[in-house]
């Protein structure tokens, strides 16, 4: 098992705050990784996929950076809403076609 | 509208049971997944589908069995249900490669009693 850690577990932020969350997973043989977002009662949704060293990619408020060197994944989130509050995913694309998921950081935006 | 469907949101089974939970993808991926995940733990993998008729075992396969035998249809048994097997899954499905997005369905939350 190739071990997918997210810090923290969960995160309690007022309305308006910027947060960000880090995803760490093993550097060697990299081929993507995956940002998902986990409402409660719904199904996770991706928010982004990152392949290359040094990757950033924005979602309206969102934003992701990616290391692959040193095996890190930073998600940023600029004037936290109370919508924003879910489960935040991170996982990382296996060479054997497969995904391993970190146990994500469960977000809470307090109005 | 791309869609992974699971066949029941709310399951409630005796334990010994044999269980079948079905997920059906319309977007022709070739890759298909049955996760868990419980609190604390994230989602696991059970096993996974790269094409038709494959399977792979992921990282909590015991108990747990699947079947591909269409494109679109992935299927995993609980041969003898436990009540350690109460949990919500999940089936996403994907391209091959990694390098595009996973869909998944709505989750099954079934409860062995």
């Amino acid at each position: 098992i190739l071990n997918v850690e997210q810090s923290p577990q969960s995160l309690h932020v007022q309305e308006g705050d910027s947060t960000n969350f880090t995803c760490s997973f093993p550097s060697s043989n990299f081929y993507a990784l995956h940002w998902y977002r986990w409402e409660t009662a719904k199904s996770p949704e991706a928010l982004f996929v990152m392949t290359l060293n040094g990757d950033e990619k924005k979602k309206g408020r969102i934003s992701a950076t990616l290391n692959t060197k040193e095996g890190y994944s930073y998600l940023y989130i600029k004037g936290s809403q109370p919508e924003d509050s879910a489960t935040y995913l991170c996982a990382r694309y296996n060479y054997g076609q497969n995904f391993v998921f970190g146990p994500g950081t469960r977000l809470s935006v307090l109005p | 509208d791309v869609k992974v469907t699971q066949s029941s949101r709310y399951l409630v089974k005796r334990t010994g049971e044999k269980v079948f939970l079905e997920c059906v993808q319309d977007m022709d991926h070739e890759n298909m997944f049955w996760y868990r995940q419980d609190p604390g733990l994230g989602l696991r993998l059970i096993y996974f589908s790269y094409d038709v008729k494959m399977k792979e075992k992921g990282d909590i396969p015991e108990g747990y069995s699947v079947s591909r035998e269409k494109k679109e249809r992935f299927s995993l048994i609980l041969e003898s249900a436990s009540t350690n097997q109460t949990s919500m899954y999940l089936c996403a499905s994907s391209w091959s490669g990694g390098n595009t997005e996973a869909f998944f369905g709505q989750g099954t939350r079934l409860t062995v009693v």
